[in-house]
């Protein structure tokens, strides 16, 4: 079936430096979509890229689809304690298919 | 607007018993989803119901089904329960299906002894 891979698994960054996490796909997508999920929490709906190369900012996280629609990523700028947790991306290849979610990077913030 | 809910939080099975999972949806979604998450393999895609219907099936055996009901709240099923079906059992509901923001519950602690 469809994988995406999802790197780096686990980052750990002092607070203030940045952070990035990559998502990838052998196949064209019609959709990706970002999550994140705290510690004991549920996954929490970030953000929903559609078109190629499109670029979104929120805050501080700035999300990119690549110009193939096979890769995407979510770059943290200056991070913080708050942003602790798990990011997962999700794939979608064409309408009524499932999403299918990245392993997740693992991120880890160092006062 | 109430979030997505399930029920029950935390649920200790012995191998060979059945679980049924319950799940809530945002009011006004039609589409549930519901996804297998442990520490080795991610979040796995179980199957969706749109309207009552199963629009897509992940790559479970047959132990794993659900249904959706006409109110859109949808249960699962999982029997004759082995160690490994041991995992957090998360619920989603979007408007449209994936082409839409999932909304996740709380999940399910699931335990096989």
């Amino acid at each position: 079936g469809q994988q995406v891979m999802q790197i780096p698994q686990y980052q750990h960054v002092q607070e203030g430096e940045d952070f990035t996490t990559y998502c990838n796909s052998s196949t064209t997508l019609s959709n990706i979509q970002w999550y994140k999920q705290r510690p004991g929490g549920h996954p929490v709906f970030l953000i929903q890229l559609v078109k190629s190369g499109e670029v979104k900012k929120q805050k501080r996280l700035t999300f990119q689809f690549g110009e193939a629609k096979k890769n995407s990523s979510l770059h943290i700028t200056a991070t913080q304690t708050t942003d602790v947790g798990t990011y997962f991306c999700a794939a979608q290849i064409s309408g009524n298919t499932p999403l299918v979610f990245g392993k997740g990077t693992r991120l880890s913030v160092i006062a | 607007k109430a979030g997505v809910t399930q029920t029950p939080r935390y649920l200790i099975k012995t191998r060979g018993q059945q679980v049924t999972l319950s799940c809530s949806p945002i009011s006004g979604h039609r589409s549930v989803s519901w996804y297998q998450q442990t520490p080795g393999q991610g979040l796995q895609f179980l199957f969706e119901y749109f309207s009552e219907t199963q629009r897509n099936k992940g790559n479970f055996p047959g132990r794993f089904s659900g249904r959706q009901f006409s109110n859109s709240r949808s249960e699962m099923n999982v029997s004759t329960l082995e160690l490994g079906d041991s995992a957090l059992y998360l619920c989603a509901s979007s408007l449209l299906g994936s082409d839409s923001p999932l909304h996740f519950g709380n999940g399910t602690r699931l335990t096989v002894t």
